[in-house]
């Protein structure tokens, strides 16, 4: 089974700062890796995703992840943040035994961007 | 085009009754997964509908159970409540095949259980 691990469940970081939110995840085949983002009494987004290709993948409002396969890691960054960007993030992986249909989620982390 | 919409949006039950969720998915789409996602927790896989059949369950008692309309719509039905069932419930919608473009998530229905 796949699992997922968000080593910081609270990040606060001041506005115009560089943040990263750290994903490490357990399967040792081929998967695909999303970030969502979840704003207060909302569904999840899709931030963006990892299919195949470039490793480094981004997202139309600044954010980028780069897939690290020998680290089995989809680290999630963005160089200046924003009062915006205030919400939950989770770091999720398909799993190959149900035809990647399943994804299987980490336990989020709240990034607090603070004034 | 429309995206996922799940009704009711909050709900309040008390324990052993029985709960109907529902969920209309996003135009174009065929398959319906159905997540649980308790405070401060990420969602989990409770299963998926594909053309009105099961297509996959993770691990979840069977008084979790679910229908798929011809329209594609969904029912996520839970017998016998339980204290641990209070959590959002998230409907996702894809195409079969098309979680490469990932789900299109409802906003959830929050069901407490008293």
């Amino acid at each position: 089974a796949q699992s997922v691990t968000q080593l910081d469940s609270q990040v606060p970081v001041f506005e115009e700062a560089p943040v990263e939110l750290r994903c490490n995840y357990s399967s040792s085949v081929s998967v695909y890796l999303f970030w969502y983002v979840q704003y207060p009494n909302q569904g999840l987004q899709l931030l963006l995703k990892y299919l195949s290709g470039s490793t480094l993948v981004e997202s139309i409002n600044g954010f980028e992840a780069e897939f690290n396969k020998s680290q089995t890691s989809f680290h999630l960054r963005k160089p200046s943040v924003h009062i915006s960007d205030t919400a939950e993030y989770f770091c999720a992986v398909s799993d190959p035994d149900f035809g990647n249909e399943k994804l299987t989620f980490g336990t989020g982390t709240r990034l607090t961007i603070i004034p | 085009e429309t995206g996922v919409t799940q009704s009711p949006t909050h709900l309040i039950k008390t324990r052993g009754q029985q709960v109907t969720l529902r969920c209309s998915s996003q135009s174009g789409h065929n398959t319906v997964s159905w997540y649980q996602q308790a405070l401060g927790q990420g969602p989990q896989f409770i299963f998926q509908y594909y053309r009105e059949e099961e297509n996959g369950r993770g691990n979840f008692p069977p008084r979790f159970s679910g229908l798929q309309f011809p329209n594609y719509s969904s029912e996520l039905n839970v017998n016998a409540l339980e204290l641990d069932d209070s959590a959002l419930y998230l409907c996702a919608s894809s195409s079969l095949g098309g979680i490469n473009y990932g789900y299109t998530f409802g906003s959830g229905t929050r069901l407490t259980v008293v």
